[in-house]
Formats: C-alpha cells, structure tokens, sequence
C-alpha cells in the first residue's frame, strides 16, 4: 500500500524557518518525481515545488521560488522542503504528493501537514 | 502561474448531473492533454477522479467522466449523490514545467 506520511509543520514567526519532510512507502520511490502542494486555510490548492526521481529537474512556483528548497533521500525514501523566510502568507496545510510524470497527474498524497506564520 | 478558473459553486438535485468547468489558456489547458480532476472533502487530502483529460482510476465511479474543448476542461458528475457534496479542482501541467491548479468549485447536493 503507497503510503505518504508528512511531518515538521508548526507554527513559526514571520521571516523564520522550518523544514518539513515526507515519508513514503509501499513503492519504488526513487522512480517518481514528487511534488509538494499546499493549500491556505479555507482557500484552493497551489503547486509549490517539484523534485524529479534522480534531482535532475527542480521546480519551483514563483511564490516561493529563492525561499524553498526542495530536496529527497533516495535511500530514506524521503522528501523535504525546506522553507526560510517565511511569511504569513505560507500559512496553509502542505501535502506531499506523488506525480505520475509521463500523465503529470497526482495519484497518491500524504494527509498533510499545517504550518502557521505568525507572531 | 495564474490559477485556472472554475466556477465557485454548483450545485443539483440526487439523481441529476452537473458540469464543472475549467477555463485555461493555450499554455497549459489548450496545449496539453494532461488535465486532471481531484475530489476533497473537508479537511481530507484531494482524491484523483480523471487523469490525462478523460481517463479514470480504477476505483472511481463511472459516473464521473471528464472531457476537453480547446481552453477549456469539462468535468461532468451523474447520477449526483450526496456523497459527491464535496470541493472539486481541476489541474494542468503548463509550458513552464510546473503545474496549476483551478480556483476550485464547491459541489452542493
């Protein structure tokens, strides 16, 4: 069973840093690209970042783009994004997703993790 | 990066159908054939209905069906039940190698 597991959310003060991770399981996590997607409270669903299976292509939505970094552990079958600078505007639960990169649709995600940025 | 454009609310009666749209441009709706539609309920993670424009999971009901009209994705529920009152997005890959999600439509039943 594909399983995705994120972790690291909380609440942060505005211009401060966290680091969220995700861990997956019940497949080859080193043969897809994953994506993190985040969604403010009460508001729709945002691309946020996207690493491919062997980190030769990252992207980034230019809402975050110089702030996050998106990195993985292929042999933890891990994801990350790591987030600095952080505004309240960050604030929302983030999912890790998975990406079928040849259909460029999401066919399992995580249930979330919130962060909240505020003083 | 815009968000593609759904509307905020639609709604039916049990047993009627309903069409969801999602408005794009040529760099992401109208240019490729990898629109999908995704299904949350509150305070879940979305849950993948259509995938490449009209193709459905194993698992999803037949009674959701998508389709494509130049700029503009089409997702179409039947038979409406009230387990289908839920939030619908739409999403696109775009020329900018990452992609965009609709402003999302809440289903009333």
């Amino acid at each position: 069973e594909v399983q995705l597991v994120e972790s690291g959310g909380g609440l942060v003060k505005p211009g401060g840093s966290l680091r969220l991770s995700c861990a997956a399981s019940g497949f080859t996590f080193n043969s897809y690209t994953m994506t993190w997607v985040r969604q403010a409270p009460g508001k729709g669903l945002e691309w946020v970042s996207s690493i491919s299976s062997s980190t030769n292509y990252i992207y980034y939505a230019d809402s975050v783009k110089g702030r996050f970094t998106i990195t993985r552990d292929n042999a933890k079958k891990s994801l990350y994004l790591q987030m600095n600078s952080l505004r309240a505007e960050d604030t929302a639960v983030y999912y890790c997703a998975r990406l079928k990169y040849d259909t460029r649709h999401f066919d399992y995600w995580g249930q979330g993790t919130l962060v909240t940025v505020s003083s | 990066q815009s968000a593609l454009t759904q509307p905020a609310s639609v709604s039916g009666s049990p047993g009627q159908s309903i069409t969801i749209s999602c408005t794009g441009t040529s760099s992401d709706v109208g240019g490729y054939n990898y629109v999908s539609w995704y299904q949350q309920y509150p305070d879940k993670a979305p849950k993948l209905l259509i995938y490449e424009v009209t193709n459905r999971p194993s698992g999803v009901s037949d009674r959701f069906s998508g389709s494509k009209s130049g700029n503009t994705a089409s997702l179409t529920i039947s038979g409406l039940q009230a387990e289908d009152e839920a939030d619908y997005y739409c999403s696109s890959y775009t020329t900018t190698n990452i992609g965009v999600f609709g402003t999302g439509t809440k289903v009333t039943v």
